[in-house]
C-alpha cells in the first residue's frame, strides 16, 4: 500500500532557483493538498484540488503554483524560491472533503524538507 | 488571533503516567476536532476524531471537546515510550469543503521515557 508519495525527500535549493515538488497518490482520491509545515508551527494550506482540472488557493498561495492534470498526480512549483519558504511540504489526499466520519479524513505523505539558501 | 491554540511544550513523562494535552480555539463555528499524530519524519495521521462537544474514547486515548470554553484535550492512559511523537489538533466548520477550511495547532512534542 503506497498511499500517498512524495519526491524528493530532501532539498536545497538557491535563491531564485525553481523546481517542482511531486505528490502522487493511489488511492483514486479526488481531493488532493499542500501544506507547509514551518519548525513549531502547524501546517498551513497552500493548495488544494477538488479534481483534475480545479484547483483552488488555500492559506498561503503565494510564491507557489499548483496544476491536477490527472487523478493521480498533484505538483506543487516554487518558481523564484526564497528564504521564507523554507519549510518541510507535505501532501495529502482524501475521499472527500467533509468531515462526517472519521473515515473522511486526509492521509498524508512522509513529506519534503526544502531548505533555500 | 490564530484560529487554535496549542502549547508546542516539549513534554516529556515516564512510561505509565497519564498525558493531558490541550488545545484552545477561537472560531465558535468549529464543530469538528481532531488529533493527528506525527512521528518524527513522517506525515500526520488521525488518531482521534470528535464531533461537537463530548467525551471520545478509542483504548487509551480519550479525546474531550468543551465548546463552552472552546477547549480541546487529548489524555493518554498508561503512556507507551511508542506513544513518543508530536500531537497536533485540528479544528473545522461544518460548512462545505471542510477539510479545504482545516485548521491545525503547532503541536506538541511528547517523548515518553522507559
Amino acid at each position: 500500500n503506497a498511499g500517498v508519495t512524495q519526491t524528493p525527500k530532501f532539498r536545497i535549493l538557491k535563491i531564485g532557483q525553481s523546481m517542482t515538488l511531486q505528490c502522487t497518490q493511489d488511492m483514486n482520491h479526488n481531493y488532493m493538498y499542500w501544506y507547509r509545515q514551518d519548525p513549531g508551527m502547524g501546517l498551513k494550506l497552500i493548495y488544494y484540488s477538488v479534481g483534475a482540472g480545479i484547483t483552488d488557493k488555500g492559506e498561503v498561495p503565494n510564491g507557489y503554483n499548483v496544476s491536477r492534470s490527472t487523478t493521480e498526480d498533484f505538483p506543487l512549483r516554487l518558481e523564484l524560491a526564497a528564504p521564507s519558504q523554507t519549510s518541510v511540504y507535505f501532501c495529502a489526499s482524501s475521499y472527500s472533503m467533509t468531515l462526517k466520519s472519521a473515515n473522511e479524513k486526509l492521509f498524508f505523505g512522509s513529506g519534503t524538507q526544502l531548505s533555500v539558501l | 488571533q490564530k484560529e487554535v491554540e496549542q502549547d508546542p511544550g516539549p513534554l516529556s513523562v515516564p512510561e505509565g503516567a497519564i498525558v493531558s494535552l490541550n488545545c484552545t480555539y477561537s472560531n465558535s463555528a468549529f464543530q469538528y476536532f481532531m488529533w493527528y499524530r506525527q512521528y518524527s519524519r513522517k506525515g500526520p495521521e488521525l488518531l482521534m476524531y470528535t464531533y461537537s462537544s463530548g467525551n471520545k474514547e478509542d483504548g487509551r486515548f480519550t479525546a474531550q471537546v468543551d465548546k463552552s470554553s472552546k477547549y480541546i484535550s487529548l489524555f493518554i492512559r498508561d503512556s507507551q515510550p511508542s506513544d513518543s511523537a508530536t500531537y497536533l489538533c485540528a479544528s473545522a466548520a461544518n460548512r462545505g469543503s471542510t477539510l479545504g477550511r482545516l485548521y491545525f495547532g503547532r503541536g506538541t512534542q511528547l517523548t515518553v521515557w522507559p
